[in-house]
């Protein structure tokens, strides 16, 4: 069982190029997230997904692209790379949770994490 | 929208001491609510989770959680620290909407002997 899986690991970009982390989940998850994650910032959210073909934008969107062509993987771009996106990078995936809902799930999947370094 | 608070930057606890973390969020209703810990260098693992009935819940490694709807409040609670405690803890917060999961900045453990 893979769960979320968050390629590449790590990753080091010269300022200006472009790049796109990939996500993939096999739990047949309906909601998709991308965070990163910044000393003292905690967790802040980029963009998500509730659905194959559907993105919104979180808490800090500006420089990042997503796409959700698939319900498996959702797509973080970097157009055009900059130091302050120095950061590390989570996928997250889960259910759509109803009224109801046991707690015996754990619903909520993370990814391992991708490191990424702007020079 | 939702936002969650964690006043605690960071913490110090003695090896076999208590440990309440605390938690309060902003929400229009009942959200669903979430604590995560990250060890150093790793992911993000799930502790417990609320989402509706009994206000205590149980979570793995010995750690509860009770929700005050009163005090928009969901904090953490371990009755014994251990050093292997010592890392990340994360309160989240899930609309009845489902979107979208938004975090606390996070309190930092620390265990000391």
């Amino acid at each position: 069982n893979a769960g979320v899986t968050q390629t590449p690991k790590f990753r080091v970009l010269k300022t200006g190029q472009s790049m796109t982390l990939l996500c993939a989940q096999d739990m047949n998850h309906e909601y998709m997230y991308w965070y990163r994650q910044d000393p003292g910032m905690g967790l802040r959210l980029i963009h998500y997904s509730v659905g194959e073909g559907t993105t919104a934008k979180g808490e800090v969107p500006d420089g990042y692209n997503v796409s959700r062509l698939k319900k498996q993987n959702f797509l973080l771009g970097l157009e055009s790379a900059a130091p302050s996106q120095t950061s590390v990078y989570f996928c997250a995936s889960s259910f759509l949770i109803r009224p109801g809902s046991g707690s015996g799930a754990n619903v909520l999947t993370f990814g391992a994490g991708s490191r990424l370094t702007v020079l | 929208a939702q936002s969650v608070t964690q006043p605690d930057i960071h913490i110090t606890v003695s090896e076999g001491a208590s440990l309440e973390l605390r938690c309060n969020y902003s929400y229009g209703a009942t959200p669903y609510l979430f604590w995560y810990v990250q060890s150093p260098g790793q992911g993000l693992q799930l502790l417990l989770k609320y989402f509706s009935g009994d206000t205590l819940v149980q979570g793995i490694k010995g750690f509860e959680a009770e929700f005050k709807r009163s005090q928009s409040s969901f904090n953490l609670r371990k009755p014994s620290v251990h050093w292997s405690d010592a890392a990340e803890y994360f309160c989240a917060v899930l609309s009845r909407g489902n979107t979208p999961l938004v975090f606390g900045k996070g309190t930092r453990l620390s265990v000391i002997a």
